[in-house]
């Protein structure tokens, strides 16, 4: 069975930093693009970040460009977004899931989310 | 970067009715690479369709999705009192990835 757990998520303050987790399991974790989506309070989804199954290609949108770096450990099976420079346009929920550029939704695996607060 | 703009807003319908939500995209999506979720209060969206046209697993057929380069729909046959919820596109062909700003079915 696919699962993905998200951890890492908490209040922070504007221009702090925090580092998310998503642990995978019941997949072979290296062959698969990740992507990191997240939903502010009320609002819609919004696509972060992705790396390919090796994590040799990245991408980030560019609200989070230069402040947002997403990485894996495939020896870990786990996923990573390192967060800095945090801003209260930040809050949301961030959620990992199984997809990345051209592949992976079709699989529909995606954690339960992680809420990370920015606030004073 | 590829703006997909989902109308209308919110659609009213009772159960058993057909809805049709619409997605447009802003350029064509590469190869179709195009997706619909649903989503309801407090989960994370479960996928419907994904290549524009090819169901999930799982999912009933009463849902169906159409369309290519720049137009796509999702529909949904007869509505059952479950899928009431909000309804996102996206496309997954070309960086950013994008979704668009959702469709909300509710109950008429």
């Amino acid at each position: 069975e696919v699962q993905l757990l998200e951890s890492g998520g908490g209040l922070v303050q504007p221009g702090g930093s925090l580092r998310l987790s998503c642990a995978a399991s019941g997949f072979t974790f290296s062959s698969y693009a990740m992507s990191w989506v997240r939903q502010a309070p009320g609002k819609g989804l919004e696509w972060v970040s992705a790396i390919s199954g090796s994590g040799g290609s990245t991408y980030h949108a560019d609200s989070v460009k230069g402040r947002f770096t997403i990485s894996r450990n495939n020896s870990k099976n786990t996923l990573y977004l390192q967060m800095s420079s945090l801003r209260a346009d930040d809050t949301a929920v961030y959620y990992c899931a199984k997809g990345g550029l051209t592949s992976g939704w079709g699989e529909g695996f995606w954690g339960q989310g992680t809420l990370v607060t920015v606030s004073s | 970067e590829i703006v997909l703009t989902q109308s209308p807003g919110t659609l009213s319908l009772s159960p058993g009715e057909r809805a049709t939500l619409s997605c447009r995209a802003s350029q064509s999506v590469s190869s179709d690479y195009l997706a619909w979720y649903q989503q309801k209060p407090g989960q994370a969206p479960r996928v419907l369709i994904y290549g524009a046209s090819s169901r999930a697993t799982g999912i009933p057929d009463r849902f169906s999705g159409s369309g290519s380069g720049t137009d796509f729909t999702l529909t949904i046959t007869r509505l059952e009192p479950e899928d009431f919820a909000v309804y996102y596109c996206q496309q997954y062909g070309s960086s950013p990835l994008t979704f668009g700003g959702g469709t909300k079915v509710e109950i008429k």
